[in-house]
């Protein structure tokens, strides 16, 4: 049961463009998502985040778009930069019952053009 | 500098055997967790730990075994009932607060792999 999807594995873009990636979710309980970022034989680090209630985070170069009743968002990156190059994970965490889950999609791997 | 370190880097198994993951964190934080990678596919949660001496299967348990006896440590055990333990293994830490946007810190990670 797949409650976060990333559909797409691979994204390649040229670089100054804008880099777009996607995530899908079932669960209409989560209420906070998490963009990371993963370069090769290392951990992810944190990105970005949105909470339910807002439709748009911005920092720097990346924004992240929330659409709840598409249960759909989005990453945007502007100006793509060589550095960008890694695999992006989306994550969404909910809470219910006295618990906290965080759930991870598959994760796209971004790759920036000169 | 504050960070969770992972060792080894690499580890390789024999059948049969048991192998320990080590993960340290100094972020002083409550919660620390145990993900495995493999290829195509997104992070799944093995085991977890909001407090000292307490612990929680995740969604892939089965052939894990954890412990935490310190706030500093949560070693994870592949043992010999693990299957199919070859994977990409991160070891996350947290300030565990509930109900909000729970930002993990990863470590670097093991490659385990199978002789």
């Amino acid at each position: 049961d797949q409650q976060v999807k990333q559909n797409s594995p691979s994204l390649s873009v040229q670089e100054g463009r804008i880099s777009i990636l996607n995530c899908d979710y079932t669960n209409s309980m989560f209420d906070y998502f998490l963009w990371y970022k993963k370069y090769p034989a290392e951990g992810p680090t944190f990105l970005i985040s949105i909470s339910s209630i807002k439709d748009k985070n911005e920092d720097g170069r990346f924004t992240v778009f929330l659409n709840k009743s598409a249960k759909h968002l989005s990453l945007h990156i502007v100006p793509s930069q060589p550095g960008d190059s890694a695999v992006y994970f989306c994550a969404a965490i909910m809470h219910f019952q006295g618990a906290q889950k965080l759930v991870f999609g598959q994760g796209t791997r971004l790759t920036i053009n000169p | 500098d504050g960070g969770i370190t992972q060792s080894p880097k690499y580890l390789f198994r024999k059948e049969g055997q048991n192998v320990t993951l080590s993960c340290e964190q100094n972020l002083n934080h409550d919660a620390m967790y145990w993900y495995r990678q493999d290829p195509g596919q997104g992070l799944r949660l093995i085991y977890y730990s909001q407090i000292v001496n307490d612990f929680q299967k995740g969604d892939i348990a089965e052939g894990y075994s954890v412990s935490r006896e310190k706030k500093e440590s949560f070693p994870l055990t592949v043992t010999s009932a693990q299957k199919n333990p070859t994977a990409f293994y991160l070891c996350a830490s947290s300030i565990f607060e509930w109900g909000t946007e729970e930002k993990l810190f990863f470590g670097s990670g093991t490659q385990l792999s199978v002789l």
